[in-house]
């Protein structure tokens, strides 16, 4: 079982609709990451989060530490937010990222 | 300050050949990871290295694959002998502190083809 789980793993919305894309970890972590990755591209730190909440822009990101679940919502979501969003989370020990497999996400106009 | 700098972007190599890829980390990060993802699967750890030393290669196939990172110069992952099954995305992300609970610094990867 993988240590970060995703869903959706796709996702079509249209555009202006409210969207969100829920991990849940099953370690003890130390930050909690969203990540960004368009087709082809290069990959965009979104969010990291320990507790609570973030904001940016129409991006807001969540996390409950006890359920172990974190949420990411895109508002008024546009054809430019399509691409795979994926979450990662650090643990209190070692020195790597484990990553979820991502949630493809298109916007259609 | 420029982000994380991974070259070439693209890469096609004959099954039998070598690949080396490069990292150079943003300014003032001492560490680097390499992920590599698979098509259609997500990323996964490779290796940790600080400047001169290996921290954890947990990640890393037992053979054919090396990783370095010198004093001088960039990160080199290198993949010996390419089978189609390397072909694959690698990223390498760099991180001014041994704790990865600080914001996370990607490159944008290199694509290797294995003809």
């Amino acid at each position: 079982k993988n240590e970060v789980e995703q869903s959706p793993q796709n996702l079509t919305a249209q555009e202006g609709e409210f969207i969100t894309i829920n991990c849940s970890y099953s370690v003890g972590i130390s930050a909690l990451h969203w990540l960004q990755q368009h087709p082809g591209g290069g990959i965009v730190s979104l969010f990291m989060l320990s507790s609570g909440k973030k904001k940016h822009g129409r991006l807001i990101a969540t996390i409950n530490i006890q359920e172990k679940h974190s949420s990411l919502h895109i508002t008024a979501s546009h054809p430019r937010d399509s691409a795979v969003y994926i979450c990662a989370v650090s643990r209190n020990t070692g020195n790597q990222f484990y990553f979820g497999t991502g949630t493809s996400l298109t916007v259609i106009p | 300050n420029a982000g994380v700098m991974q070259n070439p972007r693209h890469l096609v190599r004959r099954r039998g050949q070598e690949a080396r890829l490069r990292c150079s980390p943003m300014k003032g990060h001492s560490h680097v990871y390499w992920y590599r993802q698979l098509p259609e699967e997500g990323l996964k750890f490779m290796v940790y290295l600080q400047k001169e030393n290996i921290i954890d290669e947990s990640g890393m196939p037992k053979e054919r694959f090396s990783a370095e990172f010198p004093k001088e110069g960039p990160s080199i992952l290198r993949i010996q002998q390419v089978v189609r099954g390397d072909s694959a995305a690698y990223f390498c992300a760099s991180s001014p502190l041994n704790r990865l609970n600080t914001e996370a610094f990607f490159g944008q990867g290199t694509r290797l083809t294995v003809v």
